[in-house]
């Protein structure tokens, strides 16, 4: 089956400083990846949709500022959390689709990355 | 505005015992629903989705579920739950004029012998 990864797997930095995320599609190209935020027994929260080769449409209240989606290959999207402070800890899932069809492939998923800004 | 609940935030079931899981959602078209299963260190994991057809979806790990339009409800079933059941699963729609997922809060399963 199709397989995403996502590396760190746990980060902590110190406030103020920047932190690079990285999901890859391991055995598929990916032309959409979706990155998310989940609270502590919360829903995920879509933060921004990721499309190889352009800028990353970000949901309404995400700062595209603080929060810089690359998305350069078909493999591999990331996520820079710039200048984190202690209120951007969270636990940041990406997934990836296949075929394009936003609506109705299913999303692969990472296992995730949790950020702690100290 | 379009919303998936989950009523239940956690449910504990004794292992050989049945289970359902409910979701509700509001949203004016015709759905497309999903259930994932997240395990601790795993991707979400999709068990079943309904696009349209037979109302009663078959799933993957023993799962189904039933999309009831006249009560926005597409509630998760397995008639023998397993210790290796335990996880949180969440139900979500696709909301087609933002072009997104949207997540329930997710229900808590845990497993008892």
């Amino acid at each position: 089956g199709a397989v995403v990864s996502q590396h760190p797997s746990r980060v902590i930095c110190k406030s103020g400083t920047s932190v690079k995320i990285e999901c890859r599609s391991l055995d598929f190209q990916a032309t959409t990846m979706f990155w998310y935020r989940q609270f502590p027994k919360k829903s995920l929260m879509l933060m921004a949709t990721s499309n190889e080769g352009s800028k990353a449409t970000y949901e309404q209240g995400v700062e595209k500022d603080k929060f810089l989606i690359n998305h350069a290959s078909l493999t591999l999207s990331t996520l820079t959390v710039t200048s984190a402070h202690p209120e951007d800890s969270s636990f940041y899932i990406c997934s990836a689709i296949l075929n394009g069809l936003v609506s109705t492939d299913t999303q692969y998923f990472g296992p995730g990355t949790r950020l702690t800004v100290l | 505005a379009q919303s998936v609940t989950q009523p239940d935030i956690h449910i504990t079931v004794s292992e050989g015992a049945s289970l359902e899981l409910r979701c509700n959602y509001s949203y004016g078209a015709t759905p497309y629903l999903f259930w994932y299963v997240q395990s601790p260190g795993q991707g979400l994991q999709l068990l079943l989705k309904y696009f349209s057809g037979d109302t009663l979806v078959q799933g993957i790990k023993g799962f189904e579920a039933e999309f009831k339009r006249s009560q926005s409800s597409f509630n998760l079933r397995k008639p023998s739950v397993h210790w290796s059941d335990a996880a949180e699963y969440f139900c979500a729609v696709f909301y087609n004029q933002g072009g997104k997922l949207i997540f329930g809060q997710g229900t808590e399963l845990s497993v008892k012998p």
